[in-house]
C-alpha cells in the first residue's frame, strides 16, 4: 500500500482557499488519488478523486503533481461546514481504502 | 436515494459476548467494506465482500468475521468481545474495483464493551 504524507492540522479563516497537500511518493501508476473528509460525530465523506489530470466537481479541486507523487484539495472558499479531518489516499486495484492519520482542517470566522 | 444504513447507531455489550452489527449498501453497489475506528484515530480496515465472498482482510483476528447476502447488505460478527473492541464500526459501499469511484460511508455504530 502506499505511504502518505500529510500535515497534521491546518487553520484557516471563513471565506479563504485552503490547500490541503499530500504525499504520496511511493504510488503506483495505477493508483486512483481519493480524498475523503471526515466531519465529527460522522462517517467519511467522499470528496474527489483522480488519476493523473487536474479535477473539479462541486466541492472541491484536486491538483495532481505531473510525477503524480503529491496532490493537493483545493477548498476555494472555507466555510466552518469545512471543519474536519481530511484524508488522502491512494487507491490500488482491486481498491482497498486504508485510511492514514489526514489533517485536521480547523476553519476560523 | 438512501445512502449507506447501519444498524444498530448504538450498541452496549458486555466483555465475551458476541454482536452482530448490519449494512444496507447504497442502492447500485455491490461492495461492501467495514472498518472500525478508535476514538481520536483513522478507521483502520476490517475486510471487504463482494459476491458474498471476502475478498480482502486487514489486519484483524478471526473473532471477527462477516457475511455478504444475495441482495448485498452485509454483517459485521464479533465473538468473545474485549474491552478493546470499544469504537465505531463503519460500513462503506461501493462498485467492485472501481478505482475511479467513491466510496459511500454510513454513520457508524458505536460499539461500547463493559
Amino acid at each position: 500500500d502506499a505511504k502518505t504524507t500529510q500535515p497534521n492540522s491546518m487553520e484557516s479563516n471563513e471565506e479563504e482557499p485552503v490547500h490541503l497537500p499530500c504525499n504520496h511518493s511511493t504510488i503506483s501508476g495505477t493508483d486512483y488519488i481519493h480524498w475523503y473528509r471526515q466531519l465529527p460525530s460522522q462517517g467519511p465523506e467522499y470528496v474527489i478523486h483522480g488519476l493523473t489530470s487536474n479535477v473539479n466537481n462541486r466541492m472541491a479541486s484536486l491538483a495532481i503533481a505531473e510525477d503524480r507523487k503529491s496532490s493537493t484539495l483545493i477548498l476555494h472558499r472555507a466555510t466552518l461546514r469545512d471543519a474536519a479531518v481530511y484524508y488522502c489516499i491512494p487507491l490500488p486495484p482491486p481498491d482497498k481504502l486504508i485510511f492514514g492519520t489526514g489533517t485536521r482542517l480547523q476553519v476560523f470566522p | 436515494d438512501a445512502g449507506v444504513t447501519q444498524s444498530p447507531t448504538h450498541l452496549i455489550k458486555t466483555r465475551g459476548q458476541q454482536v452482530t452489527l448490519r449494512c444496507s449498501p447504497k442502492s447500485g453497489h455491490d461492495t461492501v467494506s467495514w472498518y472500525q475506528q478508535a476514538l481520536g484515530q483513522g478507521p483502520q480496515f476490517i475486510f471487504q465482500y463482494y459476491e458474498e465472498e471476502e475478498r480482502q482482510r486487514g489486519n484483524f483476528p478471526d473473532r471477527f468475521s462477516g457475511h455478504q447476502f444475495p441482495n448485498y447488505s452485509s454483517e459485521l460478527n464479533v465473538n468473545a468481545l474485549l474491552l478493546g473492541d470499544s469504537a465505531l464500526y463503519l460500513c462503506a459501499s461501493s462498485l467492485y474495483d472501481r478505482g475511479n469511484y467513491g466510496y459511500t460511508f454510513g454513520s457508524g455504530t458505536r460499539l461500547t464493551v463493559v
